[in-house]
C-alpha cells in the first residue's frame, strides 16, 4: 500500500542552526501537510500546502518556518534558527484531492534541538 | 478548551473485554477520522466517518459519528493485546479549514 515516507527519523540540531526535514507524499496525492507532536501533548496542526502555494497556516508557523515541494516528488519543511522548543515530532500527511477524503501519515522525523 | 475531548484518557482492561472510547466537541464536523499511534510512529488512519448516524466496522471495531456529527465512539469487541496503543480522533470542522483537529488520544491496554 502507497505511504508517505519521511527522513530523516531522527535529527539531532544545535540550537541557532537550520533544519530541512523532507517527505515524500503518496504519488497521487495532491494536498500536503505538515504537523507537529511535542512530547506528550497532542498533533497540531503547523501548514497545508497545495498547488504550489501554502493554502493555511497556524499560528506557530511564522518567520521561522517555510515549506517547499522542490520537484515533483519531494516536501520540506524548513525551520531556521532553530530554539529548544522546537522539538518534536514533525509529521508529514497527504491526501487525494477528493474531499473528505483522509490525510495519511508518514512516521515522523523526531527533531531534537540542544 | 479543548476543540475535541477524548475520553477516557487511559483505559487498561482485560484481553476479551469490550470497551468504547468517546470523542466529544461543540463542533460541527464535516469529516472525522481515526488513527491509532504507536510510540515513535505516525498516526495510522483506521477510518473516516462523513455522514451523521454512520456506523462502519472493521473487524472487532465499531465506529460511529453522531447525527449531529458533533461525537463519535469507537467500540472493541473483545479486546486482544494487539490492540493496545493510542487512539486518535481528528477532524475536519464544517465550514473551517481542511486542517485536522486532534484530540489527546486514548491510551488503550489490553493485559492478557
Amino acid at each position: 500500500e502507497p505511504e508517505v515516507t519521511q527522513t530523516p527519523s531522527h535529527q539531532v540540531t544545535q540550537m541557532g542552526q537550520e533544519v530541512i526535514l523532507r517527505c515524500v507524499p503518496i504519488s497521487n496525492h495532491l494536498y500536503f501537510y505538515w504537523y507537529r507532536q511535542i512530547l506528550g501533548q497532542k498533533v497540531e496542526f503547523l501548514v497545508s500546502f497545495y498547488n504550489n502555494e501554502i493554502s493555511e497556516k497556524s499560528e506557530i508557523f511564522d518567520d521561522q518556518f517555510s515549506v517547499e515541494r522542490p520537484d515533483g516528488s519531494n516536501f520540506t519543511l524548513k525551520i531556521r534558527s532553530t530554539k529548544l522548543e522546537d522539538s518534536a515530532m514533525y509529521f508529514c500527511a497527504s491526501r487525494d484531492m477528493y474531499s473528505n477524503q483522509p490525510q495519511h501519515f508518514g512516521d515522523g522525523t523526531r527533531l531534537s534541538i540542544l | 478548551t479543548q476543540l475535541l475531548e477524548q475520553s477516557p484518557q487511559f483505559l487498561s482492561i482485560q484481553e476479551g473485554e469490550n470497551l468504547t472510547v468517546y470523542c466529544n466537541s461543540s463542533s460541527v464536523f464535516s469529516s472525522l477520522q481515526w488513527y491509532r499511534q504507536e510510540p515513535g510512529e505516525g498516526p495510522v488512519l483506521l477510518v473516516t466517518v462523513v455522514t451523521g448516524g454512520e456506523v462502519k466496522k472493521l473487524k472487532r471495531l465499531t465506529f460511529q459519528f453522531g447525527d449531529a456529527r458533533k461525537d463519535s465512539s469507537l467500540h472493541i469487541t473483545a479486546a486482544q493485546p494487539g490492540d493496545t496503543g493510542l487512539y486518535l480522533c481528528a477532524g475536519t470542522r464544517q465550514g473551517g479549514s481542511e486542517k485536522l483537529v486532534f484530540g489527546k488520544g486514548t491510551k488503550l491496554t489490553v493485559n492478557p
